[in-house]
């Protein structure tokens, strides 16, 4: 059986310093996984994905992300954050048993 | 190209009342999902639907709850009779590959409920 855990459900860092969103999975098969972002009152957005090539992502506005199967992790890195980035942050496991499960979520805060 | 569309974006209703819900993919894509989103949760997918077939519905409360998607295109989901446990955001979304591992979903901006 497939499960995601997202390990923070709030994170705040200071504009212009590091963002670590950290996601561990289980799945049976060989994962999907997705980073979508979820800004207020807006529509889930695609971060990044990995579908089992290389295994640093790279996705939009300065994210990536590493799989990291000896650990079952997928977190969600940015250098220097922006306070555009403020949003809720999801990860989602998906495999070759067709389920496609969502995490609880990650609010980030900007501190300016 | 035009995103997915949701409609109404807001519903207020009393609990037994039924309610339905609209949603128009982006066009070409055969893949449609709906997922519940309760308040301070992540998105649980409660139907899939590839082209007009339905590939799971195992979250579906289906005593309640109901979903087509007629020619393969727009989708509607019913809610019959409401409970206040269904207030939630309704999320719609759609996606462009075939197979079932490894997609990229596009999502509508969701139709948000309100059970009284």
């Amino acid at each position: 059986a497939q499960s995601v855990t997202q390990l923070d459900s709030h994170v705040s860092v200071s504009e212009g310093t590091p963002v670590l969103l950290r996601c561990n999975y289980s799945s049976s098969y060989s994962p999907s996984l997705f980073w979508y972002v979820q800004h207020p009152n807006k529509g889930l957005q695609l971060l990044l994905k990995y579908t089992s090539a290389a295994t640093l992502v790279k996705g939009i506005n300065g994210f990536e992300a590493e799989f990291k199967k000896s650990e079952t992790s997928f977190h969600l890195t940015k250098p220097s954050a922006h306070m555009s980035d403020a949003a809720e942050y999801f990860c989602v496991v998906s495999d070759s048993s067709d389920k496609i499960i969502f995490g609880k979520g990650t609010r980030l805060h900007i501190l300016p | 190209e035009a995103g997915v569309a949701q409609s109404p974006r807001y519903k207020i209703i009393e609990k037994r009342q039924s309610v339905a819900f609209w949603c128009n993919p982006i066009s070409g894509h055969a893949t449609l999902y709906w997922y519940q989103q309760i308040l301070g949760q992540g998105p649980k997918l409660l139907i899939q639907f590839q082209n007009n077939g339905v590939v799971d519905d195992s979250q579906l409360p289906k005593d309640r709850f109901s979903a087509e998607r007629l020619k393969g295109v727009d989708s509607t989901l019913k809610i019959q009779p409401a409970k206040l446990e269904d207030s939630a955001v309704y999320l719609c979304a759609s996606s462009p590959e075939g197979g079932r591992w490894g997609r990229t979903q596009y999502f509508g901006p969701g139709t948000r409920l309100l059970v009284l």
